[in-house]
């Protein structure tokens, strides 16, 4: 247990389905960061939150949607995503990152 | 900007080995540096950071590494390798001059143990 916690694990989806991935910290972190991370491909980072308030989104399809109701929790919204992007999800988060992030252990998502 | 580089893809040692995993950093300004370490189909977890204070750290696991500013490296060690050290390692930076700093991270190197 890191501290950061993600549900689904797993998930499964169709291209035409939506769904939503989970993210919930009680650390008392300021900040909290989705990334992807692909197959043989560098972490990318997809979206920050510092204290409830996006403050980077870089060049993230609109199928992504993000969502930070209060400082402990952060979802990602999907709908009709892409075979392209089933991949490792995680949700970060930190305080001012100055220190380092805890991540949660990820949500494996196939688009089939 | 900041970046970092993690030359290889893939180093492969014997148990009881030196592990050696390089990190070279760019940083306009003095850095923050941190290794992570994940094991498959989990998340990142942190072995160990450099926050100015003494350049050697040391870290979970038996893992450490050293901050040399005259060499921009931050390279990480561990005197003998164990089997349940093979993983991917992350070496990352940090700036020191926002109010929310961003973590750089490399692409990551894997390790694997030889038994």
């Amino acid at each position: 247990e890191t501290g950061v916690t993600q549900t689904p694990r797993h998930l499964v989806m169709g291209m035409t389905n939506k769904k939503s991935l989970k993210c919930e910290q009680h650390l008392g972190h300021n900040a909290m960061y989705w990334y992807k991370q692909s197959a043989k491909k560098p972490l990318e980072l997809m979206f920050v939150y510092s204290l409830e308030e996006r403050v980077e989104n870089n060049s993230v399809p609109s199928r992504f949607s993000p969502e930070c109701p209060n400082s402990s929790h952060l979802f990602l919204h999907l709908h009709t995503l892409q075979p392209e992007d089933s991949a490792l999800y995680l949700c970060a988060s930190s305080h001012t990152g100055l220190y380092g992030y805890t991540f949660g252990s990820g949500t494996r998502l196939t688009v089939v | 900007a900041q970046s970092v580089t993690q030359l290889g893809s893939h180093v492969s040692v014997s148990e009881g080995a030196l592990v050696l995993l390089r990190c070279n950093y760019s940083s306009s300004v003095p850095p923050y540096l941190f290794w992570y370490v994940q094991y498959p189909n989990q998340g990142l977890q942190l072995l160990l950071k450099y926050t100015s204070a003494a350049t050697l750290v040391k870290g979970i696991n038996g893992f450490e590494a050293e901050f040399k500013k005259s060499e921009t490296s931050f390279h990480l060690t561990k005197p003998s390798a164990h089997m349940s050290d093979a993983a991917e390692y992350f070496c990352a930076v940090s700036d020191v001059s926002g109010a929310n700093s961003k973590l750089t991270f490399g692409k990551g190197i894997t390790l694997s143990v030889r038994p």
